[in-house]
């Protein structure tokens, strides 16, 4: 079946610094999805991408769907506090219809 | 984006109980309702695939005897963990994606936390 790798799996910053965090698919993907779960809660979308290569912006935070379909990056810019969580990548394959396949997410720590 | 709710939030039982979860979409129709389970610091397991008004598609491993999933309506859809037992303690997760909205992305509910004495 379709896996995905997501790195790193923690990170710890100061605030104000910038964030980077990737997923690469064994197989290529038709939508790539960036989540953020803070504990005891479900995950919120942040960013969906649907075409090779695409770039997208939402506020600090900027994902890129790679040209290969095999991955993707999130960037988060002048970290806060409130950045703290998981961060998710999720894919939807060309056979794997409406199913999403998680990366095993990075937890991110923002020291004030 | 879409707003999906789950109630309850969090429950305590004995084993050997059944617990309903219910997952609602409150501002879209969700033509598709999925049904994930979350063990500490892990990652989101999908559990079942249900379709309004059809039977669920359940992922490998899954007991679709254990974990009756119903999809009635276009915005109501719930899992029923059967007998439970303490290894069913976890976090249970839907999401709902509403695909007559065009590219209509998954969008979660906020969690069930079951703990099975």
């Amino acid at each position: 079946g379709q896996q995905l790798n997501q790195s790193p799996q923690s990170m710890f910053i100061q605030e104000g610094e910038d964030v980077s965090m990737n997923c690469t698919s064994s197989s290529i993907f038709n939508t790539w999805l960036w989540y953020k779960q803070d504990p005891g809660e479900g995950p919120v979308l942040l960013i969906a991408l649907y075409k090779a290569g695409e770039l997208t912006s939402n506020g600090r935070l900027t994902a890129q769907f790679g040209i290969t379909r095999k991955d993707s990056f999130l960037n988060i810019s002048a970290s806060i506090p409130s950045d703290v969580g998981i961060y998710f990548c999720a894919g939807r394959g060309e056979t794997s219809g409406s199913r999403l396949t998680f990366g095993e997410g990075t937890q991110l720590t923002v020291n004030p | 984006g879409a707003v999906v709710s789950q109630h309850p939030s969090r429950v305590i039982c004995k084993s050997g109980t059944s617990v309903k979860i219910e997952c609602r979409s409150l501002d879209f129709q969700a033509t598709t309702m999925f049904w994930y389970r979350q063990f500490p610091k892990q990652s989101l397991m999908l559990m079942a695939t249900s379709n309004e008004g059809s039977k669920a598609t359940y992922e490998q491993g899954v007991e679709k005897d254990k974990f009756l999933i119903n999809h009635a309506s276009l915005t109501l859809s719930t899992l029923t963990v059967t007998s439970a037992h303490p290894e069913d303690s976890s976090f249970y997760i839907c999401s709902a994606r509403d695909l007559a909205g065009g590219l209509g992305e998954q969008f979660f509910g906020p969690g069930t936390r079951l703990t099975v004495l």
